[in-house]
């Protein structure tokens, strides 16, 4: 499955690191979703970007910093990051429609983070 | 609130057999779309099957298929003739639109299932 690719697939950082994680989808879609999978947690979305806006910021904290600078390419830009923002990346796709239509979110691998 | 449960943490079958995973969800939408989405080791989330909450015919894929009950909102996967390619993690869960068209989905906290040779 190479529709959605995600880079690094794993990623260790300091607290005081930068460091960005970038996904690319190869299927056209015009909306990306970035999703936190924690262990023993549901998947709780991000951000995400509808037509490279960016039209929801799910209270995530702002050492996060979402890019989307087209509609094929999404980063999550990383600051001062604390333990336990350790946890699996997931970025995904879809093809927005303007009414209730087919569209499906296709996922990523995933960038494994730990933050020592 | 949406929300989505899975009851059941962990399943283990053997293969050849069917095994039922179920799921319920609490929306006052009309129309949404469920899911069921497997990510087995590798950690890919792969779509398993969809259904619209307008349709009344319950989804079928191949091995795959649904039991929709849209009055009691629920939604259990069933797997036939389970093979040990189906290992993985199962995660329900449920879409709405919102601002622009854009999708939400809310998750299950996912069921893991194992298929024992």
């Amino acid at each position: 499955e190479t529709g959605v690719t995600q880079t690094p697939r794993h990623l260790v950082m300091g607290m005081t690191n930068k460091k960005s994680l970038k996904c690319e989808q190869h299927l056209g879609h015009n909306a990306m979703y970035w999703y936190k999978q924690s262990a023993k947690k549901p998947l709780e979305l991000m951000f995400v970007y509808n037509f490279k806006e960016q039209t929801e910021n799910n209270s995530v904290p702002s050492r996060f910093s979402p890019e989307c600078p087209n509609s094929s390419h999404l980063f999550l830009h990383l600051h001062t990051l604390q333990p336990e923002d350790s946890a699996l990346y997931l970025c995904a796709s879809s093809q927005e429609e303007t009414v209730l239509g087919t569209d499906t979110q296709y996922f990523g691998p995933g960038t494994r983070l730990t933050v020592l | 609130a949406q929300t989505v449960t899975q009851s059941q943490p962990e399943m283990s079958v053997q293969e050849a057999e069917t095994v039922t995973l179920s799921c319920t969800y609490d929306t006052s939408e009309n129309n949404y779309y469920l899911f069921w989405y497997k990510q087995p080791p590798s950690r890919q989330m792969i779509l398993v099957i969809r259904q619209e909450a307008y349709k009344q015919q319950n989804a079928t894929e191949n091995r795959f298929s649904v039991n929709f009950q849209k009055a009691a909102k629920s939604f259990s996967l069933k797997i036939s003739d389970s093979q040990l390619g189906d290992t993985a993690m199962y995660f329900c869960a449920f879409m709405i639109h919102f601002f622009q068209g854009a999708q939400k989905l809310v998750f299950g906290q996912g069921t893991r299932l194992t298929i024992n040779p």
